[in-house]
Order: structure tokens, then C-alpha cells, then sequence
């Protein structure tokens, strides 16, 4: 198994521009999440997904959105990149939420 | 919204001395308490969790202890080594919503 796995590893974008991160996984694991990694603040959600076809909004959704076709893959897309958005992205994903949650490697996204 | 409150940020101890790491919450819903484990330029991986239903949970050197009138829970390290130095991370469970402390950087002394 590749666990869960995202893409690209790095991204640098220019303000205004759109993009999406990757996210799949081979568990077949219901529940996945995005989650932004800042200094100092520790792992916020962004959104969340119980099963394909269901996505709802995290902590700190503004900017983003998501759509769960398939049970393996969960992408994030930005929809007009802000500087404000330069961060570390996580997503992971779980037998349920009650559950162990296994985090990608994560991308570094540098908004200019 | 819910808020978990991680305490302290940084933590230097001893090899071979304890560290505990304390986390508080705000949400009486709240029912599950990850903790994770994160090295540098690395992934959060869980190392120890608990439900609602239980107080105390341990797995060979890891403790995590829950009191949930005070709403509060902790993580206790015993016998610490130098690969036990990382960022560590509460988390809980509200809902289907994973709310994060702010991390604890750990650093055993050898």
C-alpha cells in the first residue's frame, strides 16, 4: 500500500493564480481531510469528507474548495491564490473520523 | 467553535526524565483524543489516543490521561530519549471535526 499520497511536493504560485493539490489514498478509508500547517498554529481543517460524495467545511475554508468523486481521491483547489495562503498542506484520511488518521507528506506552497 | 489549548510550547528535559505535555478543551461534545508526533520537515504520525469512555491509556513508555469534567487531558513520556525529541500535538474530536493544539517542541537533552 502507498498510504495516502499528494502532489506536487512544492509549489510556488503568483497572487491570483488557481491550482490543485492532489490527495488520494488506497485504504479504502471513508474519511479524508485537508489541513493547513502554519507557524505557531498548529493543524487547522479546511474541509472534510465522510464518503464520496459528501464534503463539508472546516475551521478555515474561505479560498478553498473540494469535491470527493471517488472514495481514493480528495483534491483541493484554490480557487485565487493569496499570499495569505503560503503554508504547508496536509491530507489525511481514516477508517472513520474515531479513528487513526494517516497523514500524506504534505506540499509547501509559496503564494507571491 | 471549539478550542484546544496546548501547553507548554517548548519543553527541555534530561535523558531519562519525564516530560508531560497538557491539553485542554472547550466542547463537553468532544468524544476522541489523538495525540501525534511530528519530526522536522515531517508528517504528523499518531502515537497515542483516547476515547471519552476511558481515563487513562498507556503503551510502553506513552501515558495519555483524560479528566473530562475538567475538560482537560495530558500526555506523559517516561524514561525519555533522544528520539523522542519532535513537535508533539493534541488534537480532539468534535463532531467529525479534528481541532489542533498549537504543538509542544520537545528536545531530550543526551
Amino acid at each position: 500500500n502507498a498510504g495516502v499520497t499528494q502532489t506536487p511536493k512544492f509549489q510556488v504560485l503568483k497572487t491570483g493564480q488557481s491550482m490543485t493539490l492532489q490527495c488520494a489514498q488506497d485504504m479504502n478509508h471513508e474519511y479524508m481531510s485537508w489541513y493547513r500547517q502554519d507557524p505557531g498554529m498548529g493543524l487547522r481543517l479546511i474541509h472534510y469528507s465522510v464518503g464520496a460524495g459528501i464534503t463539508d467545511q472546516g475551521e478555515v475554508p474561505n479560498g478553498y474548495n473540494v469535491s470527493r468523486s471517488t472514495t481514493e481521491d480528495f483534491p483541493l483547489r484554490l480557487l485565487s491564490a493569496a499570499p495569505s495562503q503560503t503554508s504547508v498542506y496536509f491530507c489525511a484520511s481514516g477508517v472513520g473520523s474515531y479513528n487513526e488518521q494517516f497523514f500524506g507528506p504534505g506540499t509547501r506552497l509559496t503564494v507571491l | 467553535g471549539e478550542n484546544v489549548e496546548q501547553h507548554p510550547s517548548t519543553l527541555s528535559v534530561q535523558e531519562g526524565d519525564s516530560a508531560v505535555i497538557k491539553c485542554t478543551y472547550s466542547d463537553s461534545a468532544s468524544n476522541y483524543f489523538p495525540w501525534y508526533k511530528q519530526e522536522l520537515g515531517k508528517r504528523p504520525q499518531l502515537i497515542i489516543d483516547i476515547r471519552s469512555n476511558v481515563g487513562e491509556k498507556k503503551d510502553q513508555r506513552i501515558a495519555v490521561t483524560l479528566n473530562k469534567t475538567a475538560k482537560h487531558f495530558s500526555l506523559h513520556i517516561t524514561e525519555t530519549q533522544p528520539e523522542d525529541s519532535a513537535v508533539y500535538f493534541c488534537a480532539d474530536l468534535t463532531g467529525n471535526q479534528f481541532y489542533f493544539g498549537t504543538g509542544t517542541s520537545l528536545t531530550v537533552i543526551p
